[in-house]
């Protein structure tokens, strides 16, 4: 069974204090690693995909890796407004449908 | 920018009532899916649509769920009997390819009493 597992669950950072996000994934067939950003009351909101090992993305202050057993989220000095939730997916095969199984998150609190 | 929409935002319902939920996706995207999700943990897979078809359904999904996509464009998911383990916060999402990352609404907030 494909699993996803984030760390740490939880994480403050000062405001300009970079860090690291871990999603440690296994799975067979990788499709795709995907990385949201959840809000209070709202809906996964959608900021990266990676499809193979050594791929990274870039958008404003953050940068997604992936390995082939691990994506990283780096946040570079934060700010407060980068405060919300960030979910890990990734999509393989599971009976002829692209299955896609998240992670719990890791809860990120920014402080000015 | 038109993004999947989804209503009611908030369901208060009594235990032992039906409830029904629509999820109005992006309009060029072919693929539609619904989760559960509670507090605390991430989005679970409920069931998922290819235009009209229903083609996966999770094993989470008893016999009091029931989703349908008529003509491939709006779909409803309806819940019998619900029972206080019915709450949580259910997503809908699109894509319009398969692997294609998935654009979810705000959810709606069930509240079983």
């Amino acid at each position: 069974e494909d699993q996803v597992t984030q760390s740490p669950e939880a994480l403050r950072l000062q405001e300009g204090e970079s860090s690291s996000l871990n999603c440690s994934y296994t799975v067979s067939g990788l499709r795709g690693l995907f990385w949201y950003r959840q809000d209070p009351g709202k809906g996964p909101e959608f900021l990266f995909t990676l499809y193979s090992a050594g791929e990274e993305k870039e958008k404003e202050r953050l940068k997604a890796t992936l390995t082939k057993k691990e994506s990283f989220l780096h946040i570079t000095a934060p700010k407060p407004e980068d405060s919300a939730t960030y979910l890990c997916a990734v999509q393989a095969y599971s009976g002829g449908y692209q299955k896609v199984t998240f992670g719990t998150g890791t809860k990120l609190q920014v402080i000015p | 920018d038109t993004g999947v929409s989804q209503n009611p935002r908030h369901k208060i319902t009594k235990r032992g009532q039906n409830v029904t939920f629509r999820c109005d996706p992006i309009s060029e995207h072919n693929r539609l899916y619904w989760y559960r999700q509670t507090l605390g943990q991430g989005p679970e897979f409920l069931t998922y649509f290819q235009n009209e078809a229903q083609l996966e359904k999770s094993r989470l999904l008893s016999d009091r769920f029931s989703a349908e996509r008529p003509k491939g464009s709006f779909s409803t998911l309806e819940i019998q009997r619900t029972e206080q383990g019915d709450s949580a916060m259910y997503l809908c999402a699109s894509s319009f390819l398969a692997g294609q990352p998935q654009h979810f609404g705000d959810g709606t907030r069930l509240s079983i009493l």
